[in-house]
């Protein structure tokens, strides 16, 4: 069974366009994040929520809307999207309540490529 | 301010070489520090953790971690290498916040290449 899964695999569009990736796991975590990875390999946190709320937000544009629909569900919606926003974006979860540490747990990565 | 430097961009090594992959942190409280492993095209994957207690950390395919705190460094080493380690391989700090979450900062990453 996928722990955490991204859909889609692959994005390519306009600049311009609105676009949404999507993120669940099964883990039964409470604390769910968005990752941006460029093409120097340099990972930056953009959001994190846990049980629904948000916790982090980092300096992203206000382009970049999260949303929890429940706690095993993370979705980034993006809309104008820039030539800047060609990335891969990693979703992760981890269970901060009653945790001592933090291990995060990856998706497989979104490949967005806006042309 | 919580800051992860990995020393190195790119590894390269001869396969059965051991490697080293250097990490030095900075925090002002205690911190939990994580190596995770990145194959081409693929999430991240944990290789190991420091919590506490023993400063030498094992974690899977033969890796290993040495916590120094004195020289905020954490250090990863494997004694011989093959093809398969060649990845993206980043360090991790986290600390807890005020609100009862963890910030987790990532390096930069450090490229492995294994060569025949």
């Amino acid at each position: 069974d996928t722990a955490v899964s991204q859909t889609p695999k692959y994005l390519v569009t306009q600049m311009g366009n609105d676009k949404s990736i999507k993120c669940e796991q099964n883990l039964g975590h409470d604390t769910m994040y968005w990752y941006k990875q460029d093409s120097k390999k340099f990972l930056k946190i953009m959001f994190s929520y846990n049980n629904k709320e948000l916790i982090i937000n980092e300096t992203v544009p206000n382009r970049f809307s999260p949303k929890s629909p429940d706690k095993a569900h993370l979705n980034l919606h993006i809309n104008s999207l820039e030539l800047g926003d060609s990335a891969v974006y990693f979703c992760a979860s981890s269970q901060t309540s009653g945790s001592s540490y933090n291990e995060q747990f990856f998706g497989p990565g979104t490949r967005l490529t806006v042309l | 301010a919580q800051s992860v430097t990995q020393l190195d961009s790119q590894v390269p090594v001869f396969e059965e070489a051991p490697v080293e992959l250097r990490c030095n942190y900075s925090s002002s409280v205690s911190v939990y520090l994580f190596w995770y492993v990145q194959y081409p095209n693929q999430g991240l994957q944990l290789l190991l953790k420091y919590l506490s207690g023993s400063t030498l950390v094992k974690g899977i395919n033969g890796f290993e971690a040495e916590f120094n705190k004195s020289q905020t460094s954490f250090h990863l080493r494997k004694p011989s290498v093959h093809i398969s380690d060649t990845a993206e391989y980043f360090c991790a700090v986290s600390e807890p916040t005020v609100t009862g979450g963890f910030k987790t900062i990532f390096g930069a990453g450090t490229r492995l290449f294994v060569k025949a």
